[in-house]
Order: structure tokens, then C-alpha cells, then sequence
């Protein structure tokens, strides 16, 4: 099955500085690459995903990159706000069917005012 | 994005005791959904997939008998905890997955149900 990894386990950042989380993952069939942003108490948000047939996805202050010949991607946050603390998990699976998300461990990200 | 709802958002129980947790997604069908597990300061664990109409399939180390799950219908699947002991405390997340063959869909998350089993 999928194993996914996910470094670091934490990050802290100061206010305006740019933090990367990076995921490796184990299973050559998995396409899809959703990042999922959890608050204390609350379920995981969607905050962006990647196929495979794209390298890069970007969405504001967010990007994803994706190497898909050595499995791995990685979470770019830039211009970080204090109201970007949580943590972050990285997930894989295939595409299609009915397959679940394989998560990463999860990183606390803490971003410093 | 998709809307999935989870009810209760927290329960506390007694030892002994079944609880019941709905998952319902708002605004499409979901024809899978996922039971997740999470303890403090860990990820998710998945405990089942569950398919409309179908048994659920259960992921290794997971007692069926004890996870009751049941997906009666595209946009409701329940997790009954049977006889809950305070092992079983944790932090319960639903998924649902719209399957529409051959395209890539989205899972969404409910926002969790807390359970503490006294």
C-alpha cells in the first residue's frame, strides 16, 4: 500500500517569511496530491491539490510543486500570517476510484507576529 | 467547495453505552465515504470505506462488530461505536467522495465528531 512521508513535524516561521512542508510518497500508481489545512478541534480543509500531469499549482500565497519521478511534493507558503498556524497534512491516492487519502504525519506549522 | 456535516459535533457517554454518528453530505452525492480516526496530536487513521448499498470495508485491526457502519443512502452513512469503552475516546472524521468514473473527485471532510467515553 501507499506510505507517505512528511517533513517537518514542526515549523515555525516569523510573519512574512515563507515555509515549505515537504512530502515523499511510496506508491507510483497514487496522481492525486491534496493539502489539507486542520485548526484545533475542527475537521481538515482542502486548501489545494495537484494531478500528476501538472508540476506546479498555484493559488495566492499557496503552491504546490510535484516531482513525480522521485515522488515527491511539496506545500510553499509565502508571505506568511499568523492565521496560517495549524497543521498541515499532505495526502496521496489514486486519482480515480474509490481508493481513501493516505496521509502524511503532519507538520505544526506556528507562525511568530 | 462541497458542504459534508457531521452530527453530533460531541458526545460524552458512559461506559457500556452504543453512539451513534452521522455523516451527510449537504450538496452532491456521495457515493463513498471514509471513516477516519484521529488521537491527540496524531494524523488519521482510516478505519473503513464505506460504499452506498454495499458493506463497508474495514481497514486492518479495525472490529467491524464494534465499528458499526452503514451507508443506506448517497448522502448519509453512520458510525455506530457498540459498547464504547474510554480506548475508544477519540476525535471521529467522516469523508465523502463523489465517484463519477474516470475523473478525479475531490474528498471533503466533515468537521469531526468528539467522543469521550467516561
Amino acid at each position: 500500500g501507499e506510505n507517505v512521508e512528511q517533513h517537518p513535524s514542526t515549523l515555525s516561521v516569523q510573519e512574512g517569511d515563507s515555509a515549505v512542508i515537504k512530502c515523499t510518497y511510496s506508491d507510483s500508481a497514487s496522481n492525486y496530491f491534496p493539502w489539507y489545512k486542520q485548526e484545533l478541534g475542527k475537521g481538515p480543509q482542502l486548501i489545494i491539490d495537484i494531478r500528476s500531469n501538472v508540476g506546479e499549482k498555484k493559488d495566492q500565497r499557496i503552491a504546490v510543486t510535484l516531482n513525480k519521478t522521485a515522488k515527491h511534493f511539496s506545500l510553499h507558503i509565502t508571505e506568511t500570517q499568523p492565521e496560517d498556524s495549524a497543521v498541515y497534512f499532505c495526502a496521496a491516492s489514486p486519482a480515480t476510484g474509490r481508493r481513501a487519502l493516505t496521509f502524511g504525519s503532519g507538520t505544526r506549522l506556528q507562525v511568530q507576529p | 467547495g462541497a458542504v459534508v456535516s457531521q452530527h453530533p459535533s460531541w458526545v460524552i457517554c458512559k461506559s457500556g453505552t452504543s453512539v451513534k454518528i452521522e455523516c451527510r453530505s449537504l450538496d452532491f452525492q456521495a457515493t463513498t465515504m471514509f471513516w477516519y480516526r484521529q488521537f491527540p496530536k496524531q494524523s488519521l487513521m482510516l478505519m473503513a470505506t464505506s460504499n452506498e448499498g454495499s458493506k463497508a470495508t474495514y481497514e486492518q485491526g479495525v472490529e467491524k462488530d464494534k465499528f458499526l457502519i452503514n451507508h443506506a443512502s448517497l448522502t448519509l452513512s453512520t458510525l455506530t461505536v457498540t459498547s464504547a469503552h474510554p480506548e475508544d475516546s477519540s476525535f471521529y472524521i467522516c469523508s465523502a467522495k463523489a465517484f463519477r468514473g474516470g475523473s478525479t473527485d475531490t474528498q471533503y471532510f466533515g468537521p469531526g465528531t468528539r467522543l469521550t467515553v467516561l
